[in-house]
């Protein structure tokens, strides 16, 4: 079936830098997606969301796009911490499905 | 309460056993879902509560797999004749109704291993 994708497995940065996770999605229906940050031994924490009807929302540090266009979303992070390292997933569904579908993640890593 | 709370975090069984695997999830919270997550993969859908509906089990992986949702909140998960591939962690997660639109709030999950 169709499903969310990334494409990086793991993305290394140093500390202060602007981090950028993408997620490739292939379901032209799907019109609600979310990011989540996973940090080792715990479950996933909602980071941001947004719907097909917008293309950009910002949050604390945090910046999602999304490109229906080319099925393409993406997380930015400005001023990378090391409390920013954890593995991120996207995630997306679309209006009266009831259960989200998840990418692999993306593992971020930060440097001091 | 304040979280999802999912028991036992960790569990060790020999294959062939039965497991329970038990969620709490947050008060108030009609929908509940159950995630299976392997090791470097992403998240795998395998049951979906939502309030007194019957549940969605598209997601489970065998009929060695059931879920029952007691009382509309309480979850249990149960694994019968474990085998090594059930190896993985599984997380509970809840929301406020189901439907597009709902964040869920996750549990720290139960990491399973078969041995």
């Amino acid at each position: 079936g169709e499903s969310v994708g990334l494409h990086l497995p793991t993305l290394s940065v140093q500390e202060g830098d602007n981090s950028i996770i993408n997620c490739a999605y292939s379901n032209s229906a799907s019109d609600y997606f979310i990011w989540y940050k996973q940090e080792s031994g715990k479950g996933p924490q909602f980071i941001i969301d947004i719907r097909s009807n917008m293309d950009k929302r910002q949050g604390q540090r945090v910046t999602v796009l999304l490109n229906k266009t080319v099925k393409h979303l993406s997380l930015q992070i400005a001023a990378t911490q090391p409390g920013d390292s954890a593995v991120y997933f996207c995630a997306e569904t679309f209006t009266g499905y009831s259960t989200l579908t998840f990418g692999k993640g993306t593992m971020l890593l930060v440097s001091p | 309460g304040a979280g999802v709370s999912q028991s036992p975090s960790n569990k060790v069984t020999e294959k062939g056993k039965d497991v329970e695997l038990r969620c709490d999830p947050i008060s108030g919270h009609t929908a509940l879902y159950w995630y299976r997550q392997s090791l470097g993969q992403g998240l795998e859908f395998l049951i979906y509560f939502q309030g007194n509906s019957a549940p969605d089990k598209s997601g489970l992986p065998s009929d060695r797999f059931s879920a029952e949702r007691t009382g509309g909140s309480v979850s249990t998960l149960t694994i019968q004749r474990t085998q090594q591939e059930d190896s993985a962690v599984y997380l509970c997660a809840s929301s406020l109704a189901g439907g597009t639109g709902n964040s869920y709030t996750f549990g720290s999950g139960t990491r399973l291993t078969v041995v």
